[in-house]
């Protein structure tokens, strides 16, 4: 059992150029979550999804996209890069009954230069 | 602006003694409460769930949630060397979606 898979695990971008950061999960969890997590801070929510064809934007969307075509999938899209978005990214997942915890990914460590 | 509070640490603790935790929370409808552990450079994981006031013991952990003062803690018995991380205090608002505090640094000194 997978659980939630991500990919790649560390990349290094050039400033204004855009790439994708996969997460699948094999659980069958409706819930998917992505985060960002600075160093020596806590997680900030980025964009979540409730189920497919289904997304909102969580404390900082700015600078990113999203999409769910599928209840697997929720690959996260940054245009253009930028310095600030140097971080940890997490994707997480969640069975759709309210109380279940969230399930993480190992994350993307992303540079950008 | 719901926040989750925790004092940041480092919270050194010698091996064998009880490492305490705390968190405290400001939106009075949160229903659930995680405690999740994260080793540096790695992703967080799931130590403990609460979701009602009193206590939950789970082998060395034990949680502890009072609703009435908003403060969940997180207790480790014999603490061991591999139990020094970051533990992350998560609180679920109205739309079951997760606040999460910051973190507590624990060293556990052999």
């Amino acid at each position: 059992n997978a659980g939630v898979t991500q990919t790649p695990k560390f990349r290094i971008l050039k400033i204004g150029q855009s790439m994708t950061l996969q997460c699948t999960q094999d659980m069958n969890h409706n819930y998917m979550y992505w985060y960002r997590q600075d160093p020596g801070m806590g997680l900030k929510l980025i964009y979540y999804s409730v189920g497919a064809g289904i997304t909102d934007k969580g404390e900082v969307p700015n600078g990113y996209n999203v999409s769910r075509s599928t209840t697997e999938d929720f690959p996260l899209r940054l245009e253009l890069a930028a310095p600030s978005q140097t971080s940890v990214y997490f994707c997480a997942s969640r069975r759709q009954t309210g109380n279940q915890p969230q399930h993480f990914g190992d994350g993307t460590r992303l540079s950008i230069l | 602006q719901k926040e989750v509070e925790q004092n940041s640490g480092p919270l050194s603790v010698p091996e064998g003694a009880i490492a305490s935790l705390n968190c405290t929370y400001s939106d009075r409808v949160s229903q659930s409460f995680f405690w999740y552990r994260q080793y540096s450079g790695k992703s967080p994981e799931l130590i403990m769930s609460i979701y009602s006031n009193g206590d939950k013991e789970d082998g060395r952990f034990t949680a502890q949630l009072n609703k009435a003062s908003q403060y969940v803690s997180l207790l480790i018995r014999d603490s061991q060397p591999s139990d020094s991380a970051t533990y992350l205090c998560a609180v679920s608002d109205s739309n079951y979606q997760l606040i999460w505090g910051a973190g507590t640094k624990l060293i556990i000194k052999p």
